[in-house]
């Protein structure tokens, strides 16, 4: 268990309101990353942290922004949600800490997200 | 850019019986890591595996082994007296070490649905 909880876990929402999915990690990691699952494509990254404020692009990260304002906190904020944007997300963490890389990732239970 | 490969979109495999299921990877690096996750019906990821490429001993982890031939970029799990409880879609995935600490990527195949019968 790597202590993460995810919130909502199940969303409703409808084409061009914003939605935010909430992170929390309850262990200090420093690294945390944010994927979408959809059918014949596995999972991919939208976006990941490396510390507090600090954040970069993923291979899918148009229509999405992130924040991080705490070390146990990362937001996933969709601006206008569009229908191509009903997915599964989920959250994910690295035990690596700034002077040791673990190479693992671990993951949260995972946010279903419809736009209708 | 690397990509994850799992040909098998489907399996199924009697209680107690063996199953092996496949991926390969295509990548120029020489150092990485590859990995197995299980999602089972409730959608989580959980790691099942990990392997290092610079080891050459394969991974195991209980019933659960690799076949990892790095010249063939072949990475296949095997799942040994199988039970029910390992109903799931399987997930190979690949990580190329990064140089920053915490930007460690995953790529993910397709994945595998492996159904365990009764």
């Amino acid at each position: 268990d790597a202590g993460i909880t995810q919130s909502p876990r199940h969303k409703v929402t409808e084409t061009g309101t914003p939605v935010t999915l909430r992170c929390h990690q309850t262990e200090n990691h420093r690294y945390m990353y944010w994927y979408r699952q959809d059918p014949g494509h596995g999972l991919r990254l939208i976006h990941y942290s490396y510390g507090v404020k600090d954040t970069d692009k993923g291979e899918v990260s148009d229509g999405y922004s992130v924040s991080r304002s705490k070390t146990e906190d990362f937001l996933l904020t969709l601006e206008s949600a569009t229908s191509s944007q009903t997915s599964v997300y989920f959250c994910a963490i690295s035990e690596s800490t700034r002077w040791r890389a673990e190479n693992t990732i671990y993951f949260g239970e995972g946010s279903w997200l419809t736009v209708v | 850019a690397q990509t994850v490969t799992q040909s098998q979109p489907e399996m199924s495999v009697q209680e107690a019986e063996t199953v092996t299921l496949s991926c390969t990877y295509d990548t120029s690096e020489n150092n990485y890591y590859l990995f197995w996750y299980k999602q089972p019906p409730s959608r989580q990821m959980i790691l099942v595996i990990r392997q290092e490429a610079y080891k050459q001993q394969n991974a195991t982890e209980n019933r659960f082994s690799v076949n990892f031939q790095k010249a063939a970029k072949s990475f296949s799990l095997k799942i040994s007296d199988s039970q029910l409880g390992d109903t799931a879609m399987y997930f190979c995935a690949f990580m190329k070490p990064s140089l920053n600490f915490g930007n460690e990527k995953l790529t993910f195949g397709t994945g595998t649905r492996l159904t365990i019968i009764p």
